[in-house]
């Protein structure tokens, strides 16, 4: 089945650093690439997505690409806030017509906590 | 405003109580579906609908019901919470399928005890 792997955290950095989440995924067919983020108490919000190879997502200073011939989609930003301090998901979606029918595959999530 | 509303938003159980947790979209969307979040296990998806009428289960639906009898309506059943049912659960609508941008609720938090 399709699986989504997301590095592990909780990751800490100070205001201002580079941030990298690294996402990887196995698939049958040609999945849509999402990565959502989860503010606290709230709920999932859409951050970016690319639904084709090469694409690149972009939103909010943060950027992902998604790569077929490594199966990754990692998620960067240049220079972190601390109100970028939530959990982020990197997450999965196959075509209409593929055998996971419209649902999302979610990684595990990784808490990012950035200090001042 | 587009959204997707859930309620309630915090609930205490006990074992074996029946419980309905409503969603609501005000978006027109077709595909609903429910998640579930457990820590260190990210989001699974429980039960889902593609229209009015029209569900199937998701990776995790043992223990729960739906229905869908309108469209912006996707109501989610616990006819005897236990408490491993204990959890945070979402609500997600899209306008259809496959790499359409799914819009969450803001999440129930059930404790059952």
């Amino acid at each position: 089945g399709n699986s989504v792997t997301q590095m592990e955290g909780p990751v800490t950095l100070s205001e201002e650093a580079f941030l990298t989440i690294n996402c990887t995924y196995t698939a049958t067919g040609y999945p849509s690439l999402f990565w959502y983020v989860q503010y606290p108490g709230e709920g999932l919000q859409l951050l970016l997505k690319a639904t084709k190879a090469d694409d690149k997502g972009s939103n909010k200073g943060f950027e992902a690409t998604y790569r077929k011939e490594t199966t990754s989609f990692h998620l960067e930003k240049g220079s972190v806030q601390v109100s970028d301090s939530a959990v982020y998901f990197c997450a999965l979606s196959m075509y209409a017509g593929g055998t996971s029918y419209g649902k999302l595959t979610f990684g595990q999530g990784t808490i990012l906590t950035v200090h001042p | 405003e587009a959204q997707v509303t859930q309620n309630p938003r915090y609930l205490i159980t006990v074992t074996g109580k029946k419980l309905t947790v409503t969603c609501s979209q005000n978006m027109n969307h077709e595909y609903m579906s429910w998640y579930r979040q457990d820590p260190g296990l990210g989001l699974r998806q429980i039960y889902y609908s593609m229209n009015v009428e029209v569900t199937d289960k998701g990776d995790v639906p043992e223990g729960y019901k739906v229905s869908r009898k309108e469209k912006r309506n996707f109501p989610l059943i616990l006819e005897s919470p236990s408490p491993n049912q204990t959890s945070l659960y979402f609500c997600a609508s899209s306008p259809g399928t496959g790499g359409q941008t799914q819009y969450f609720g803001p999440g129930t938090r059930l404790l059952v005890l």
